[in-house]
């Protein structure tokens, strides 16, 4: 059975900190890892999709990598902000084509 | 931008009533899903649903639960008799790709069940 953790579960850092989530998924048997973002009381927002056959992604900021082999991904934030401020999900779809998410990191960044 | 929307936002009702949360998916995606959130616990996969019936469901998916695409737009989950542990976040989710496409999900609709 899949398992996804994310470490930290939570994390605290000051505003323009580089900082670095981390995913771990127990079966490399995976389409894709995608990264969410999530607002208290909100729905799942995107930001990042990573193909099995890719090493990583890029948006703006944000950089996310995959080693399906090791089952790890990372999402690198760059120069965070206040407004980055949220709960940070990694989730791995599975054939048969469902996600199975892990818990989440809950990131508060401070001005 | 192309969005899933959800309807209610939020729906207080008592235990053993019927509940049906509404999703309009993006218009040319072709695979529909229904997860949720219990407060403070992972998101968790309810059912698949493609070509107008369900291609997975989870253990959570029981009889009480059901999923329909009554016209060409809307996809609905409907919960028979509905228990206190069925309180949660329900998201609804679609993606046009069945393996490698990006899965896009609604705001939500908070279901309280009293």
């Amino acid at each position: 059975k899949q398992e996804v953790t994310q470490i930290p579960a939570a994390l605290s850092v000051p505003e323009g900190e580089n900082l670095v989530l981390n995913c771990s998924f127990t079966d490399s048997a995976i389409y894709n890892l995608q990264w969410f973002r999530q607002d208290p009381g909100k729905g799942l927002t995107s930001l990042l999709l990573i193909q099995s056959s890719q090493r990583e992604q890029t948006s703006g900021r944000l950089n996310a990598s995959l080693d399906k082999s090791s089952g790890r991904s990372t999402l690198y934030i760059a120069a965070s902000q206040p407004g980055d401020s949220a709960t940070y999900l990694c989730a791995v779809t599975l054939y048969g084509n469902k996600l199975v998410f892990g818990a989440g990191t809950i990131l508060r960044v401070k001005s | 931008e192309p969005e899933v929307t959800q309807t209610p936002s939020h729906q207080v009702t008592q235990m053993g009533q019927e509940v049906i949360l509404h999703c309009v998916p993006i218009s040319n995606h072709l695979y529909f899903y229904w997860y949720r959130q219990i407060l403070g616990q992972k998101v968790e996969f309810l059912v698949s649903f493609y070509n107008n019936e369900i291609s997975e469901k989870s253990e959570i998916f029981d009889d009480q639960f059901s999923v329909e695409r009554p016209d060409g737009s809307n996809f609905t989950l409907k919960i028979r008799s509905t228990k206190l542990e069925d309180s949660a976040m329900y998201f609804c989710a679609s993606k046009g790709d069945a393996n490698t496409g990006e899965l896009f999900f609604g705001e939500g609709s908070r279901l309280t069940v009293l």
